[in-house]
Formats: C-alpha cells, structure tokens, sequence
C-alpha cells in the first residue's frame, strides 16, 4: 500500500483521443503533484497542487494537458488529441516524496 | 537551481556483494535528498530521505547512503546485495528553496545481481 491509489494501472490509446487518469490520495494531504516519466529517464515535474489550487505548472504540460484537484482530494489529469511522444508512466505523488504505482499510457 | 547526476546508468554486482549508487548533486539551498527504487512497470518506492538531521541515513531493505557536503555527494549503499535488490534506483533532490518542494531526479542507475 503505498498511501495513493491511481487509475488506470495501464492506458493503450489511439493518437488523436484524449485519455484522463486519476489519483487518489488515501488519507488526505494538502500537496499533491504530478510527474511524468519517459522510457529511460527519470521522472519530470508535470505540476502541483497546494490543496485545490493548482501553484505551478512545469512547461512541459502544453496546452493539450489540464490537470484539476476538486475540493483538494483526488486529481485528475487529461490529456487531449494524445500524440505519440505522450506516452509515458504518468505519476502522482503526494506530501512531497510519496508515489503512487503510475500510469503507464501508450500512444498507437 | 538544482540537479542531480547519477554516475553509471549500468552497475552490476554479485550476490553478496558489496553494492555502491552513486549520487551528486548541486543546490543553492541546503538540500533534502532522496533515493527511490523502481521495479519494471511500478511506481517508484522510497528507499531513504535525508532533511538535514543526521548525515548516515539509514532506509529500508538494508539500504544506507552519506550525505557528504564537502563531496556534494548522497551515495547509497548495501553491504550484500540479494536478487531481489535488481531494479532501477533514482536520485533526487528536493526543491527545498523553493514554494513547491517539487523533486528534481537523476536520471537513474540500472542495477543488476549475478548469482
């Protein structure tokens, strides 16, 4: 149990269609983020939430990528018109250094 | 800003062997430094996390690292690998200095165990 649950564990997609993913912290934690890791590398700051408000985002989200915490709980994070190169383990993490298992998205 | 370089992205050892990552990093600011494990398809797994109290952390799995100001250096190591030690370790640093505490990784060490 790692502390924050995220759905879904694997996402295949065709290029063109939008995909949304989703974290769950299980107990409740003021500061959640999210990161992206590509084969190979290690993870990159996508962007961060202090509570439901979204504090900074890395310029590596484009405009295809939007990402929201309602009511400070869970986040979700859509990326619309995916592109090959978007695929990736997408992972959440929350209270600064705990992860949860990722999303691994593939783009065809 | 900060960064972390990682040294060898190959390392291998044998089981039982003495097994030694090596991490450096750079920051304006005192760092919080970080080592995770990540198995093939998992999410990452914090190993140990140094914030600035003692400078020999000691973390999960028999895993240990230094902090090393002088060396600017966080390597993590174990006395005696096992088979299950082979995975991919990361290296991180905490924005510390910063509003979002955000990390910032290495981009990872490859370790394998030969029986």
């Amino acid at each position: 149990d790692t502390g924050v649950s995220q759905d879904p564990r694997h996402k295949i997609t065709k290029r063109g269609q939008n995909v949304t993913f989703r974290c769950d912290p299980i107990s409740e934690h003021n500061r959640l983020y999210w990161y992206r890791q590509t084969l190979g590398q290690g993870p990159e700051f996508l962007t961060y939430f202090q509570n439901e408000a979204q504090l900074e985002k890395s310029r590596l989200l484009s405009d295809r990528f939007s990402a929201e915490r309602p009511k400070g709980s869970f986040s979700t994070l859509e990326i619309q018109r995916t592109e090959q190169g978007d695929s990736a383990m997408y992972l959440c993490g929350i209270g600064g250094y705990t992860f949860g298992s990722g999303t691994r998205l593939t783009v065809v | 800003a900060q960064s972390v370089t990682q040294l060898g992205s190959h390392v291998s050892v044998s089981e039982g062997a003495l097994v030694l990552l090596r991490c450096n990093y750079s920051s304006s600011v005192p760092p919080y430094l970080f080592w995770y494990v990540q198995y093939p398809n998992q999410g990452l797994q914090l190993l140990l996390k140094y914030t600035s109290a003692a400078t020999l952390v000691k973390g999960i799995n028999g895993f240990e690292a230094e902090f090393k100001k002088s060396e600017t250096s966080f390597h993590l190591t174990k006395p005696s690998a096992h088979m299950s030690d082979a995975a991919e370790y990361f290296c991180a640093v905490s924005d510390s200095g910063g509003a979002t505490n955000k990390l910032i990784f290495g981009t990872g060490t490859l370790l394998a165990v030969q029986p």
